[in-house]
């Protein structure tokens, strides 16, 4: 079985400031991690996504997210916010070899001018 | 803009009525892979088409069928439909092989399904 966990429900930030999404997940063998931003009725649009190699990956729009083997995390960053960022965000996890993809319930950000 | 495109955008339906929905995929890709998004809630995979044939099935009933056809483009369709199917229904289209590869996803709008 594999699972994904997006603890926060939201996230606020102010404009300017660093952000951070957290995400956790649980697969046997070899991860595919994926980031995926939702806009209000509209379907998602792809961040990023590691599959291996550089445990730091960068994505559209300046984001970027880290991969923790140790920790099993994949939390999603980026160094300045704009208020346009505001969005819902979901991890996701595909195991190796295998064609289900299984998402977070997402976590929505709110960037504040 | 992903090149993934659904159709309709929306859909109203009564309790167990059956619907179709439909799919066009990214030039170039092979595979389409098809998810429920219910309010609040994250995409839960139904299953996904390579090649014209199923490939891999998530927790659904049989009453939720597909199709991809010789250009790659899909349909969803659902029988006998359930008050709880009201949904967004996101397609979502890749460059795979049988086994999966490491190709990323590219959903399209989706359809707004309303059982009533």
């Amino acid at each position: 079985a594999q699972s994904v966990a997006q603890p926060e429900d939201q996230v606020n930030v102010a404009e300017g400031n660093p952000l951070t999404v957290k995400c956790t997940y649980s697969v046997s063998g070899n991860p595919y991690l994926f980031w995926y931003v939702q806009y209000p009725n509209r379907g998602l649009q792809f961040l990023l996504k590691y599959i291996t190699g550089d445990n730091l990956v960068k994505g559209s729009y300046g984001f970027e997210a880290e991969f923790n083997k140790s920790q099993t995390s994949f939390h999603l960053k980026k160094p300045s916010a704009l208020v346009s960022d505001s969005a819902l965000y979901f991890c996701a996890v595909r195991r190796g070899g295998y064609q289900k993809v299984t998402f977070g319930t997402g976590t929505k950000l709110q960037v504040i001018p | 803009e992903t090149g993934v495109t659904q159709s309709p955008t929306h859909l109203i339906k009564t309790r167990g009525q059956q619907v179709t929905l439909r799919c066009s995929s990214q030039s170039g890709h092979n595979t389409v892979s098809w998810y429920q998004q219910a309010l609040g809630q994250g995409p839960q995979f139904i299953f996904q088409y390579y090649r014209e044939e199923e490939n891999g099935r998530g927790n659904f009933p049989p009453r939720f069928s597909g199709l991809q056809f010789p250009n790659y483009s899909s349909e969803l369709n659902v029988n006998a439909l359930e008050l709880d199917d009201s949904a967004l229904y996101l397609c979502a289209s890749s460059l795979g092989g049988a086994s999966g590869t490491t190709d990323t996803q590219y959903f399209g709008p989706g359809t707004r399904l309303t059982v009533l």
